[in-house]
């Protein structure tokens, strides 16, 4: 089946600092989703990437869907404390909103005052 | 924008009884919701995919026995663990989304089989 190899696995950073985490896959998607997790709670969407080669931004975060179709990255500027917790990447093969995702193995952020 | 809302968000029961989660899209119709159980520190994994008046579709390995799924109507359903044991202790999540939009993901249900 397909797979999602999500790297780094951690990162503890200092608050300032920008970070940066990406996604590759075995196999082709037409959709790349980056999401956030707090402990204890659901992912929440963060950013939707539609094409290959879209560059997408949302506030201090910006993600790329990579030419390839097998890559994707998440960068986050000027960390701050609230940034802390799991980050996800997320593949859709199909071509609906409502298809199936594959889930990368996550990233956890740590961010030191 | 739309919320789904997961009940209970934690339950603790005793091995081999029987736990109902619930998941409701508040303010939209939901032909497809998503069953995801995730452990500690690790990625969410599909377990199954819940279609209104019809049968879900599960993923391989994963017991439909087991996990019992129904979706009755556009905006419920509902995960039963039958004969609960310890191993199924974990943190189960759903997604549902409408038409043309990513799903949303309800806060998720964590369970402890004691």
């Amino acid at each position: 089946g397909q797979q999602l190899n999500q790297s780094p696995q951690s990162m503890f950073i200092q608050e300032g600092e920008d970070v940066s985490m990406n996604c590759t896959s075995s196999s082709i998607f037409n959709t790349w989703l980056w999401y956030k997790q707090d402990p204890g709670e659901g992912p929440v969407l963060l950013i939707a990437l539609y094409k290959a080669g879209e560059l997408t931004s949302n506030g201090r975060l910006t993600a790329q869907f990579g030419i390839t179709r097998k890559d994707s990255f998440l960068n986050i500027s000027a960390s701050i404390p609230s940034d802390v917790g799991i980050y996800f990447c997320a593949g859709r093969a199909g071509g609906t909103s409502y298809g199936k995702l594959t889930f990368g193995q996550g990233t956890i952020l740590t961010v030191h005052p | 924008g739309a919320v789904v809302s997961q009940h209970p968000s934690r339950v603790i029961c005793k091995s081999g009884t029987s736990v109902k989660i619930e998941c409701r899209s508040l303010d939209f119709q939901a032909t497809t919701m998503f069953w995801y159980r995730q452990f500690p520190k690790q990625s969410l994994m599909l377990m199954a995919t819940s279609n209104e008046g019809s049968k879900a579709t599960y993923e391989q390995g994963v017991e439909k026995d087991k996990f019992l799924i129904n979706h009755a109507s556009l905006t419920l359903s509902t995960l039963t663990v039958t004969s609960a044991h310890p191993e199924d202790s974990s943190f189960y999540i759903c997604s549902a989304s409408e038409i043309g939009t990513e799903a949303f993901f309800g806060q998720g249900t964590r369970l402890t089989v004691v």
